[in-house]
This record gives C-alpha cells, structure tokens and sequence, in this order.
C-alpha cells in the first residue's frame, strides 16, 4: 500500500523567510500525482500546489514551489517570502490515477509564522 | 462553479442519538470521499464511492457507522448510536477519474460534538 510520511510534526518560520516541509512517499507506481494542501484554522482543505510525476520540472505557484525528487521519493514544499496567513496545517497527497483514485494523505505539519 | 457542500457546518449531541451527515459533491463528479478528522489520528479515510457504488468501506470504524450515496448528487454518513470518541471533524470530498491531474476537493467539514 501507498504510504505518505511527513516527518516534522511543527515547523515554524520567520515572517517573509524561506521555509521548506518535507514528504516522503512509498510507491511502485511510475506514474501518479502529488499535493500539498493547506488546512488554515477555518479548517478548509485548499489545494496549494500539484505535481504530475512524469513532468521532471518542478511545479511552482508564485511563493509555492516543490523539489520533486522521483528516484527518492520525495516531494518537499518551499513556502518563499513567508506571510502571516501562511500559519497552517499543510498536507502532503499522493494519487494514483489509473486504479481506484484514492488519495493518500500524510500526517500533516504544523506550520507557525513568526511575525 | 459550487464546491463540494456539507450540512450542518456543526453538530452537538448527545451521546446515543443519532447522526446524520449530508454532502452534495460536485456536478460530474465521479468519486466521493468520507473523510474524519482528529487531533490523535489525523485525517481518516472512511468509505469512498465510484458512481455512488461504495468500493471500499475498510476504514469505517465500526457498525455504528453507515453511509448511502443514494444518487449522484448526495451522500449521507450516519452515526448510530453516537459515542464521545465520534467526536471529532468530518470531511466529505469529491473527484473525478477523467481528470487524473485534479486533486479532491473538500467541503469545509462538520465538526462533530458528542456530549
């Protein structure tokens, strides 16, 4: 089975420095997608940033950027510039597109600010 | 577009009534995902749908929990009876399998006390 694993329960960042979470997947599978969600105190699950694991240049979305590593296994978050509404559990997700469209999410960490 | 929509927003009960979650996933979309939430086991997947078929009910906890996709457009997860440890945040999300790249979306949850 498809495992997520995001190591770092809590991180915390300086405002407007660079702050960087990470995940690891376990998979056979050569092609499937990644996200990372971010879950603000609302509790809204918002889809921050994807990745299609047969695309080798990493996906970025103005601040958000991942280093998608497909030989480790590894798709970590890079939050630039970081803001106070940044605060956040993020979520790190794995899909296989092909069989049942299940997600497999990680555990989540805990994202503070620091103003 | 409407997102995925869940009811009540909140619930409080007491222990031994029931409970009756509703979601209506988004027009076309072919996946639905029950989902809980708790601060000890993160986020749970319950039961999922394919064209309101339940493919796989593993992570339902116990008998105490059922859920119905009756039609395309609504779904219902229902807690009977209720217990203290069901409380926690439910989360309902939908997807589509033709669009491999997309990710679920998420209702914003019910957060769920029993008293």
């Amino acid at each position: 089975a498809q495992t997520v694993t995001q190591s770092q329960p809590e991180m915390s960042v300086q405002e407007a420095e660079t702050v960087t979470l990470s995940c690891t997947y376990d998979t056979s599978e050569s092609d499937y997608y990644l996200f990372w969600y971010k879950q603000p105190p609302s509790r809204q699950m918002i889809l921050v940033i994807r990745q299609e694991a047969y695309k080798q240049q990493n996906a970025t979305e103005n601040r958000f950027s991942v280093n998608f590593q497909k030989a480790a296994k590894s798709f970590s978050l890079k939050i630039s510039d970081s803001q106070l509404g940044d605060a956040a559990m993020y979520f790190c997700a794995y899909r296989r597109p092909l069989t049942g469209n299940q997600f497999y999410f990680g555990t989540g960490t805990s994202l503070t600010v620091i103003p | 577009d409407a997102g995925v929509i869940q009811s009540p927003r909140h619930e409080v009960t007491e222990m031994g009534q029931e409970v009756t979650l509703r979601c209506k996933p988004i027009s076309g979309h072919d996946y639905l995902f029950w989902y809980r939430q708790t601060m000890m086991r993160g986020l749970e997947l319950l039961i999922y749908f394919n064209n309101n078929v339940p493919i796989d009910d593993s992570g339902m906890p116990e008998d105490r929990f059922s859920a119905k996709m009756p039609n395309a457009s609504f779904s219902t997860l229902k807690i009977q009876p209720s217990e203290p440890r069901d409380s926690a945040v439910y989360f309902c999300a939908s997807s589509s399998r033709t669009e491999a790249n997309q990710p679920q979306h998420f209702g914003d949850g019910t957060r769920l006390s029993i008293l």
